[in-house]
């Protein structure tokens, strides 16, 4: 069975340009989630999806960051434009329905902001 | 915000050895779970332990669960140089799960 795809793997771009990362979950994993994780920490939740409904979105910087997930499988997370800040490792995780917890992840994108 | 704080921040032992790695936290739980992140790779999931449960094994891994404390402890039995990672620990009540910073593990052959 196929894991959680991410892709670019690694980006680098210079401050202000916009970047994109793409997911595709498990198949059957109807719970999706982003997070970002910066050097040295935990990972830290940006969006999860149900389906392709944003069940929590509260800690999505909505002014730059944007999501979606149009037929409830693959995502995609945009940074539009990207600041020095942004700099850290995008972490993709899926998981099945009534699921007692356990998070799938991928191998992550990690961007630079020059 | 994260909930759980890994102690220690890191900890170098050699192979064979036993490593023992803590995590607290601060509010209600339905479980707790423990994580391995090699470098430069995605976390992987290693045990999983309900609010109910105190103490559960997984090969070389044995975990225990204290909510009186609002503690756990994970331990790593005859280590090898493999078992070089960090580790997470994260907290679940419904579906949120929040991390902690981790420890950093090194095993010295």
């Amino acid at each position: 069975e196929a894991g959680v795809v991410q892709s670019p793997r690694y980006k680098i771009i210079e401050k202000k340009q916009p970047v994109a990362f793409w997911c595709n979950p498990i198949s059957g994993h109807n719970t999706l989630y982003w997070y970002r994780q910066n050097l040295g920490q935990g990972p830290e939740l940006l969006i999860r999806y149900e389906n392709e409904e944003a069940v929590d979105d509260s800690q999505l910087p909505k002014d730059r960051f944007s999501a979606e997930r149009l037929k409830g499988v693959d995502s995609t997370l945009k940074i539009q434009p990207a600041e020095l800040g942004d700099s850290a490792v995008y972490l993709c995780a899926s998981n099945p329905p009534r699921h007692g917890g356990e998070l799938f992840f991928g191998e992550g994108s990690r961007l630079t902001v020059l | 915000s994260q909930q759980g704080e890994e102690d220690p921040q890191a900890l170098s032992i050699q192979e064979g050895e036993n490593a023992t790695m803590n995590c607290s936290y601060k509010t209600s739980i339905n479980n707790l779970q423990w994580y391995r992140q090699n470098s430069g790779r995605g976390l992987v999931h290693l045990i999983l332990i309900r609010s109910n449960e105190r103490e559960k094994h997984s090969g070389r891994l044995r975990v225990t669960l204290d909510t009186s404390k609002k503690s756990s402890s994970l331990l790593i039995t005859a280590s090898r140089a493999a078992d070089t990672a960090s580790y997470f620990c994260a907290t679940g009540l419904r579906y949120q799960l929040i991390w902690g910073a981790g420890t950093k593990l090194i095993i010295k052959p």
